[in-house]
């Protein structure tokens, strides 16, 4: 199995400074196809998660343009341009490169 | 509007079978770009994949969990089924279906879960 590590666990930012948030997989996401099956997703308390960031760097529906997705191979990173109240919540990278899927273990983004 | 929908028990006994469903509306279980995913998240910790299916009926399972997990579809009544034997105290969790796009190449909707607890 692929395994997903993100640095840091817990993330104290002040509103409307930069956040960022790593993601590191155990082997290489590229997918025969030429993809990188590398998404972030976000879950706000009490809340599903939802998908922000799709193949990298792809913002999906809806996301505001301060998230933004980098990386290739095994080392990826989700920043947050100026974070706002409504961004704190748990972020998790997760591979749909190969099966069995996998997740990171969640960063928690809280506000200082 | 794509939208899906976890039911099933609320409560089950230790070494009982679980037995949820997820029903998808906006896009067919058919579609070859299109699968369904069973995620969980035990309350307070993070998100665990357990299996999916894809169009053809292809199925992949959790390598820790897969002696336990069946997964299936109809697609004429859009839902897909997920069962896990000997349900254990630890597996109490909120239980998620997830929609996977070819296009986002990713869990691109997501249910709004269903809490089971494991108890006797």
């Amino acid at each position: 199995d692929i395994v997903m590590t993100q640095t840091p666990l817990s993330s104290p930012v002040t509103l409307g400074q930069p956040a960022s948030i790593s993601c590191r997989s155990s082997q290489s996401l590229v997918h025969s196809d030429g993809n990188t099956y590398l998404s972030w997703l976000q879950q706000r308390p009490g809340q599903p998660p939802r998908l922000l960031i799709y193949k990298i760097s792809n913002r999906f529906s809806g996301v505001p343009d301060r998230f933004s997705g980098s990386g290739a191979g095994t080392d990826f990173t989700l920043k947050i341009s100026r974070v706002e109240a409504e961004d704190v919540g748990v972020y998790y990278c997760t591979q749909a490169t190969q099966f069995p899927l996998t997740f990171g273990q969640g960063t928690r983004l809280e506000i200082k | 509007q794509v939208t899906l929908k976890e039911s099933g028990p609320v409560l089950v006994k230790p070494t009982e079978t679980l037995t949820l469903t997820c029903t998808v509306s906006g896009f067919s279980l058919s579609n070859a770009r299109m699968g369904v995913s069973w995620i969980r998240q035990p309350p307070g910790k993070a998100l665990e994949w357990l299996a999916h299916i894809f169009s053809n009926d292809e199925k992949s399972y959790s390598t820790s969990l897969k002696s336990r997990l069946t997964i299936s579809k109809d697609t004429s009544k859009s839902q897909v089924v997920l069962t896990m034997t000997n349900m254990d105290p630890v597996d109490t969790a909120t239980y998620y279906c997830a929609r996977i796009s070819l296009t986002a190449g990713g869990m691109d909707v997501w249910g709004q879960g269903t809490t089971v607890t494991v108890s006797s």
